[in-house]
């Protein structure tokens, strides 16, 4: 059973447009998000988070979307640059603790 | 400052060979964390420790894995004997001792069990 599924597993978009890529989780006791990024034969690495008493947090390009209610967050790249092209993982940690839940990936693709 | 280091970076090895994975993470990092990239089910916890401690080794798919911390700049990921399901990449992450405390990766071990 997968606490934190990304259905989307890959997402093409032009240059200049906006990407939205969706995650959903089932577990209440989540209180954190994150977004990772990942590019080939790359560790993934941190762009960024939010946490649950929030329902946006923006840096720069990059908006992270929270609705609780929805157990839905998706993240917004405006504009997308071919340098985005890369796997997106979403994750989530609960109250206290440091171990995060991953799903699966999206793969997005900017085209030029 | 070094990131977290993985080794190898790539290991074919075949069905019942003992593979032994290994990580330094980043100096002063707390929690150590062992997970799993495969294309199905994406990033999966193996194991975490803190302060060098297995806290929750709840994600090690059977007795077939081990994994040790015998200190603070070292920790195994060990698979004997293993199985060509076993294939996938491997990724060591690091941690400050914070809650919610953004994970560091290394660049992970590709792992293919023929």
């Amino acid at each position: 059973d997968q606490q934190v599924k990304q259905n989307s597993p890959s997402l093409s978009v032009q240059e200049g447009r906006i990407s939205i890529l969706n995650c959903d989780y089932t577990n209440s006791m989540f209180d954190y998000f994150l977004w990772y990024k990942k590019y080939p034969a790359e560790g993934p690495t941190f762009l960024i988070s939010i946490s649950s008493i929030k329902d946006k947090n923006e840096d720069g390009r990059f908006t992270v979307f929270l609705n609780k209610s929805a157990k839905h967050l998706s993240l917004h790249i405006v504009p997308s640059q071919p340098g985005d092209s890369a796997v997106y993982f979403c994750a989530a940690s609960p109250l206290y603790g440091n171990k995060l839940v991953f799903g699966a990936g999206t793969i997005l693709r900017v085209k030029s | 400052d070094a990131g977290v280091i993985q080794s190898p970076r790539h290991e074919v090895t075949e069905m019942g060979q003992e593979v032994t994975l290994r990580c330094k993470p980043i100096s002063g990092h707390d929690y150590l964390f062992w997970y799993r990239q495969t294309m199905m089910r994406g990033l999966e916890l193996l194991i975490y420790f803190n302060n060098n401690v297995p806290i929750d080794d709840s994600g090690m798919p059977e007795d077939r894995f081990s994994a040790k911390m015998p200190n603070a700049s070292f920790s195994t990921l060990k698979i004997q004997p293993s199985e060509p399901r076993d294939s996938a990449v491997y990724f060591c992450a690091s941690s400050p001792g914070v809650s919610h405390g953004e994970l560091f990766f290394g660049e992970g071990s590709r792992l293919t069990v023929l």
